[in-house]
């Protein structure tokens, strides 16, 4: 299996640009997390999915912030406008229920 | 929010020492979870206990559960400088249905 895989891995943009990431979970697994990690904050879930639809979205931080998960292999996390206070590292992840969760290796972003 | 808090926030110890984490959380929790992340990397999930268990063993890993006081503790034993890496402890709430991370432990092993 490969793993969660995220895209792209590392992104340099200028405040007010778009950003997308994409994920694409374990095949089988029912469940994917976007979490956001930052020194100052720790890692923090922004939303989740059970069976692709959201269940909760209580952490991401504004409504820049939108996520998606059109089908069962592929969700994306966009900022939009983007500003210098996103830039941290965006983990997805995968699980097959809440006893495990797989972790892709991350998009790092930042913002200037 | 946090639900988990780790101490020490750092460890730096001698190669072959034991390392000790500790984890201290806030509500009734369904299972606890450790997690390992090397630098530049992903989270790798270590081991889970669940509510009912007090003890729990995965090679040179041993996790303990107090529910009494809320708190776990994570030792590994024998260390190596291959463990050097940040250690986070993870709880899913009693009737919850995510995953909620602590600020971790940096651990240092130095050979």
């Amino acid at each position: 299996d490969a793993g969660v895989i995220q895209s792209p891995r590392h992104e340099v943009t200028e405040m007010g640009q778009e950003v997308t990431l994409r994920c694409k979970p374990i095949s089988g697994h029912n469940s994917l997390f976007w979490y956001r990690q930052t020194m100052m904050r720790g890692l923090e879930l922004l939303i989740y999915f059970n069976n692709n639809v959201p269940i909760d979205d209580s952490g991401m931080p504004e409504d820049r912030f939108s996520a998606k998960m059109p089908n069962a292999s592929f969700s994306t996390l966009k900022i939009q406008p983007s500003e210098p206070r996103d830039s941290a590292v965006y983990f997805c992840a995968s699980s097959p229920g809440l006893n495990t969760i797989y972790f892709g290796e991350g998009s790092w972003l930042t913002v200037v | 929010s946090q639900q988990g808090e780790e101490d020490p926030q750092a460890l730096s110890i001698q190669e072959g020492e034991n390392a000790t984490m500790n984890c201290s959380y806030k509500t009734s929790i369904n299972n606890l979870q450790w997690y390992r992340q090397n630098s530049g990397r992903g989270l790798v999930h270590l081991i889970l206990i669940r509510s009912n268990e007090r003890e729990k063993h995965s090679g040179r890993l041993r996790v303990t559960l107090d529910t009494s006081k809320k708190s776990s503790s994570l030792l590994i034993t024998a260390s190596r400088a291959a463990d050097t890496a940040s250690y986070f402890c993870a709880t899913v709430r009693e009737y919850g249905n995510k995953l909620v991370f602590g600020a971790g432990t940096i651990l240092r092993v130095k050979s």
